[in-house]
């Protein structure tokens, strides 16, 4: 089935500073997604992707979409204490013929912690 | 406010009680999802339904029995559990189809085996 890997699996920065993580794949998804999770909660969904090259911005986060369809990163400018959680990838499958809905594949997480 | 609730937040079962999840979506949606999300662990997909219709179960044991009797519905009956089994069941929802098939997820059931 397909891999995702992503990264850095934990992060600790000091509030302003900015934050990078990725995703890379050994297949070609259609579809990218971006999901924060905090504790105790569900994911909730920060950015979607539906573009190879596509670059989105949503407040101080930005997300492209690889032009090589196999990756994918998200950028968080100026970080502040409200950001801790766990950011989740996910990319999204082309729909297989005969099915109706496209099968996601989620990373590992990357775990971030702000200090004030 | 995702559009997406999930009752009980908080389950508490012994190995021999049968219990339920209950899943609502607000949105519009035709698709339904089971996950489950373990500690240090992707969110493993266990149960889809698309258009009322179970189109994917993933090696999910027999202990775990959904049910979907609507698109705005879904449910996951639990019985005779193991330990291994605790973990944060989360739904999602989206459109079966289209350009958009984006998946909003419900805040999860924290469940606990004992």
């Amino acid at each position: 089935g397909q891999q995702l890997n992503q990264s850095p699996q934990s992060m600790f920065i000091q509030e302003g500073e900015d934050v990078s993580m990725n995703c890379t794949s050994s297949s070609i998804f259609n579809t990218w997604l971006w999901y924060k999770q905090e504790p105790g909660e569900g994911p909730v969904l920060l950015i979607a992707l539906y573009k190879a090259g596509e670059l989105t911005s949503n407040g101080r986060l930005t997300a492209q979409f690889g032009i090589t369809r196999k990756d994918s990163f998200l950028n968080i400018s100026a970080s502040i204490p409200s950001d801790v959680g766990i950011y989740f990838c996910a990319g999204q499958e082309a729909r297989a013929g005969g099915t109706s809905y496209g099968k996601l594949t989620f990373g590992q997480g990357t775990i971030l912690t702000v200090h004030p | 406010e995702t559009g997406v609730t999930q009752t009980p937040r908080h389950l508490v079962m012994g190995m021999t009680n049968k219990k339920s999840l209950k899943c609502e979506q607000h949105l519009g949606h035709n698709a339904m999802y089971w996950y489950k999300q373990s500690a240090k662990k992707p969110l493993e997909l266990m149960f889809v339904y698309s258009l009322e219709e179970r189109v994917e179960n993933n090696s999910v044991p027999s202990r775990f029995s959904p049910e979907c009797p609507n698109s705005s519905h879904l449910f996951l009956h639990l019985h005779t559990l193991q330990p291994e089994d605790s973990a944060l069941y989360l739904c999602a929802s989206s459109r079966a189809r289209g350009s958009s098939e984006t998946q909003y997820f419900g805040p999860g059931t924290r469940l606990l085996v004992l």
